[in-house]
């Protein structure tokens, strides 16, 4: 399976201030998702970040607030833009691993632990 | 827009019991489901992955099963040992997971 690490592990940011999480993979992946998991909730995908293409984004999330780089297929970064304590979250990057006849399993990298003050 | 709902929300036994986590989904047209593990403030950690045409996958003392009609998923553990205490997630879809609430799970010596 890929293997995934995601830096900061952890921040504690101003609000108003953006925050940029990068997520690094071993092996080259088509499709990258970013999820959010609020305190105490279970996750939210936030967008699929395919290579050469914009993002997609899922309803409730704006590219403004979350813009995402994915300049090549081992590599993501999320945004958190303008940020306010309702950030306060864990934010995970995962990626889709297609092996022949199993459907795209998909692996999760350790998080960014983000508290707004 | 599919929804998925595990229970319990939160489950407390001890060592050595058989248990089972249930998971069920309102949108039967899935390509597979996915059980995860989370420990506190961590990760998921894939446990399972079930494709739509499948009805249970096995590994270690872990074994999950799918039923599709019913909209249903069940994971059971076997023997449960201190080390499984963790969130339990299931998640279904294909290429964007909808993920259930998690089902907490402490497993006392």
């Amino acid at each position: 399976s890929a293997v995934i690490s995601q830096k900061p592990s952890r921040d504690i940011c101003q609000r108003g201030t953006s925050l940029t999480i990068q997520c690094q993979v071993d092996s080259q992946v088509t499709m990258m998702f970013w999820y959010r998991q609020q305190p105490g909730q279970s996750l939210t995908l936030i967008a699929t970040a395919n290579q050469g293409s914009e993002a997609t984004y899922e309803s409730g999330f704006v590219i403004d607030k979350f813009p995402i780089s994915r300049p090549n297929l081992t590599f993501s970064t999320l945004t958190v833009s303008n940020m306010s304590p309702e950030d306060s979250s864990i934010y995970l990057c995962s990626v889709e691993e297609s092996l022949p006849e199993v459907y795209n399993e998909q692996f999760f990298g350790p998080g960014t632990r983000l508290t707004v003050l | 827009k599919q929804e998925v709902t595990q229970i319990p929300a939160a489950l407390s036994v001890p060592e050595g019991e058989n248990l089972v986590l249930n998971c069920s989904f309102t949108d039967s047209a899935i390509y597979n489901l996915q059980w995860f593990r989370q420990d506190p403030g961590k990760g998921l950690t894939s446990l399972l992955l079930i494709q739509s045409s499948q009805r249970e996958q096995t590994s270690g003392r872990l074994n999950a099963s799918l039923d599709k009609s019913s909209g249903r998923s069940t994971l059971y553990i076997a023997a449960s040992q201190p080390g499984d205490s963790a969130t339990y997630l299931c998640a279904v879809g294909g290429n964007m997971l909808t993920f259930g609430g998690g089902t907490r799970l402490m497993v006392k010596p």
